[in-house]
C-alpha cells in the first residue's frame, strides 16, 4: 500500500492565482483531513470529511474549499491565493471517527508571492 | 477551548542521556491523547494513543504516560536516530472529533 499520497510536493503561486492540492489514500479509510503547518506552530485543521459526499469545516477554513466524490480522493482548492496561505499542507486519513490514529501524507510546501 | 502546550520547545541530549518531554492539555472530556513523531520534510508518524489517566504505553526507547492534566514522553538512552520533532495532540468530547495539536518539541540527540 502506498498509504496517503500528495501532489505536488512543492509549488510557488502568485497572489490571486488558484490551485488544487491533490490527496489520495489507498487504505479504504472513510475519514480524511487537511491540515496546515506553519513554522513553530501545531497543525491546524482546515477541512475534514467523514465519507464520500460529506465534508465539514475545521479551525481555519477561510480561503479554501474541498470536495469528496470518492473514498480515495480528497482535493483541497485554494482560490485567490494570498501570502497568508504560505505553509506546508498535510493530508491525513483514519479508519475511525475518534480515537483512531491518523496516517499522514508527505506534505505539500506552498509559497505565495 | 481545547488547548495543548508542549515543553520544552527544543531539547538537546547526548546519546544515552535519558529525559522527558511534556504535554499539558486542557480539553472538555478527553477522548484520546496522541503522540506523533515528525522527521524534517515528512508528515507526522503515529506513535501512541492514551485514553485515560494512569495509562502507559511503550515502544522501544519511548514510554508515554498520562495524567488528568498532562502527558509525558520519556526517552530512555536515546540514540541519534531518535532526533525528530515530537507532536502531542488531543481529541475532546466537544467540537466533533477535531484533533488539536501542540507546536511540538524538537529533539536533537548527539552521538
Amino acid at each position: 500500500n502506498a498509504g496517503v499520497t500528495q501532489t505536488p510536493k512543492f509549488r510557488i503561486l502568485k497572489i490571486g492565482q488558484s490551485m488544487t492540492l491533490q490527496c489520495t489514500q489507498d487504505m479504504n479509510h472513510n475519514y480524511m483531513y487537511w491540515y496546515r503547518q506553519d513554522p513553530g506552530m501545531g497543525l491546524k485543521l482546515i477541512y475534514y470529511s467523514v465519507g464520500a459526499g460529506i465534508t465539514d469545516k475545521g479551525e481555519v477554513p477561510n480561503g479554501y474549499n474541498v470536495s469528496r466524490s470518492t473514498t480515495e480522493d480528497f482535493p483541497l482548492r485554494l482560490e485567490l491565493a494570498a501570502p497568508s496561505q504560505t505553509s506546508v499542507y498535510f493530508c491525513a486519513s483514519s479508519s475511525g471517527r475518534a480515537f483512531y490514529e491518523q496516517f499522514f501524507g508527505p506534505g505539500t510546501r506552498l509559497t505565495v508571492l | 477551548e481545547d488547548q495543548v502546550t508542549q515543553s520544552p520547545e527544543a531539547l538537546r541530549l547526548q546519546e544515552g542521556e535519558s529525559s522527558s518531554l511534556n504535554c499539558s492539555y486542557t480539553v472538555s472530556g478527553l477522548r484520546g491523547l496522541f503522540w506523533y513523531r515528525q522527521d524534517p520534510g515528512k508528515g507526522p508518524e503515529f506513535l501512541f494513543t492514551l485514553y485515560s489517566a494512569g495509562e502507559e504505553k511503550e515502544k522501544e526507547r519511548l514510554k508515554a504516560t498520562l495524567t488528568k492534566k498532562e502527558s509525558f514522553l520519556h526517552i530512555t538512552a536515546p540514540k541519534p536516530e531518535d532526533s525528530a520533532t515530537y507532536l502531542c495532540a488531543v481529541q475532546g468530547n466537544t467540537g466533533g472529533f477535531k484533533t488539536i495539536f501542540g507546536a511540538g518539541t524538537r529533539l536533537f540527540v548527539k552521538a
